[in-house]
């Protein structure tokens, strides 16, 4: 079952603006994890948000987790050709280990 | 930091045999788990193993299994291979506990 649910499916936008993507998820979460995939490849962790915490930076990338809402965001600042790629967001279910992955919004960034 | 290594990277099998997937663990990771991608989908939880035991599946039928060694490295055997079988096969590795896990880049296979 997938319980992360990504919105957009897809986004096309110019290089040097700034993406957000947004998540929702249906029970209770210990943590949220976003991670990025270039073309079917292996996906790359990102970044971990604790379901205690409301906002998270790493660089380029913001999150912010909303519990109440059920929903997630990530944000992309200053957006580069590499950043082309899948992004997910994952959650886990009642502290098990397992992951369980939206679909995923694909992200083009055009020259 | 070696990362998470799968061989093969790309499988061809035909419908009924049997395939078995390697994995090496990331140094230091005690948490190896399997998912499941499908294209244009997310992947999906087949299981994970810790101190080589199973420590959790997901909705997979028992003739996925699996095995972790000693040095944390591990297998996925699927038996009696199906079409809808066709997937890119991601092997994770991790600490126990909230962590971000260290993915492997998969091996995609195709069942004719």
């Amino acid at each position: 079952s997938q319980q992360g649910e990504e919105d957009p499916q897809a986004l096309s936008i110019q290089e040097g603006e700034n993406a957000t993507m947004n998540c929702s998820y249906k029970t209770s979460i210990n943590n949220l994890q976003w991670y990025r995939q270039n073309s079917g490849r292996g996906l790359v962790h990102l970044i971990l948000i604790r379901s205690n915490e409301r906002e998270k930076h790493s660089g380029r990338l913001r999150v912010t987790l909303d519990t109440s809402k059920k929903s997630s965001s990530l944000l992309i600042t200053a957006s580069r050709a590499a950043d082309t790629a899948s992004y997910f967001c994952a959650t886990d279910e009642g502290g098990a280990q397992k992951l369980v992955f939206g679909q995923g919004t694909r992200l083009t960034i055009n020259p | 930091e070696t990362g998470v290594t799968q061989s093969p990277t790309h499988l061809i099998k035909t419908r009924g045999q049997q395939v078995t997937l390697r994995c090496s663990s990331q140094s230091g990771h005690n948490t190896v788990s399997w998912y499941q991608q499908a294209l244009g989908q997310g992947p999906q939880f087949i299981f994970q193993y810790y101190r080589e035991e199973e420590n959790g599946r997901g909705n997979f039928p028992p003739r996925f299994s699996g095995l972790q060694f000693p040095n944390y490295s591990s297998e996925l055997n699927v038996n009696a291979l199906e079409l809808d079988d066709s997937a890119l096969y991601l092997c994770a590795s991790s600490l126990t506990g909230p962590y971000g896990y260290t993915f492997g880049s998969g091996t995609r296979l195709t069942v004719v």
